[in-house]
């Protein structure tokens, strides 16, 4: 397996436009996790999927922020509109369960400027 | 992957010392912790876990203590190599599935 895979690996925009990650899990893999990394915050969790439902949204941080998981294999993030302080690292992550340990892809580095 | 960089606790050894990096994780009712290694430019990386009803548990070089009393986790890396150069998370998982991360702490190893 390729592991999660997770596009664009860069991404620079500017303020206001929409942006949209996407995601691959793990073929299997019935959770799927979407992270941010900042140097200020850490690994913040977004949302949660689990069987392809949303289970968890509430570290989404704006309504500016979207997720959708229309399959088992693929999940988007989106923000519209984009902001600066959006800038930052996208993981996303998938499990075979809710309560393993996670497989991350290797994340997209998001810049708005 | 970019971590938090400039203000991460940071540990330096020497090639083929032993490592030891500490956590203090924050809920009682966590029944699960993971150590994640994240090297630059890539996703945390799955090390080693626990279960909250095991106090130790080791794998390849690595081992992993759990202190519930005072809500401390560890991790011990054995004769530390240039390729564990990386930083270091802890996380708990809460009731449930939520996993949350610990801010990290950075592993320098000496040639």
């Amino acid at each position: 397996d390729a592991g999660v895979i997770q596009s664009p690996r860069h991404e620079v925009t500017e303020m206001g436009q929409e942006v949209t990650l996407r995601c691959k899990p793990i073929s299997g893999h019935n959770s799927l996790f979407w992270y941010r990394q900042t140097m200020m915050r850490g690994l913040e969790l977004l949302i949660y999927f689990n069987n392809n439902v949303p289970i968890d949204d509430s570290g989404m941080p704006e309504d500016r922020f979207s997720a959708k998981m229309p399959n088992a294999s693929f999940s988007t993030l989106k923000i519209q509109p984009s902001e600066p302080r959006d800038s930052a690292v996208y993981f996303c992550a998938s499990s075979l369960d809710r309560v393993g340990s996670y497989t991350f892809g290797s994340g997209t580095r998001l810049t708005v400027v | 992957g970019e971590s938090v960089g400039l203000h991460l606790p940071t540990l330096s050894v020497q090639e083929g010392d032993n490592s030891i990096i500490n956590c203090a994780y924050s809920n009682s009712a966590s029944d699960y912790f993971i150590w994640y290694k994240q090297e630059s430019g890539k996703g945390p990386q799955f090390i080693i876990d626990i279960r909250s009803n095991m106090d130790k548990r080791q794998g390849q070089r690595v081992t992993v203590l759990l202190n519930k009393t005072v809500k401390h986790l560890s991790l011990q890396i054995a004769a530390t190599q240039p390729g564990d150069s990386a930083v270091y998370f802890c996380a708990e998982r809460l009731e449930g599935f939520k996993t949350i991360f610990g801010a990290g702490t950075r592993l320098f190893v000496k040639a």
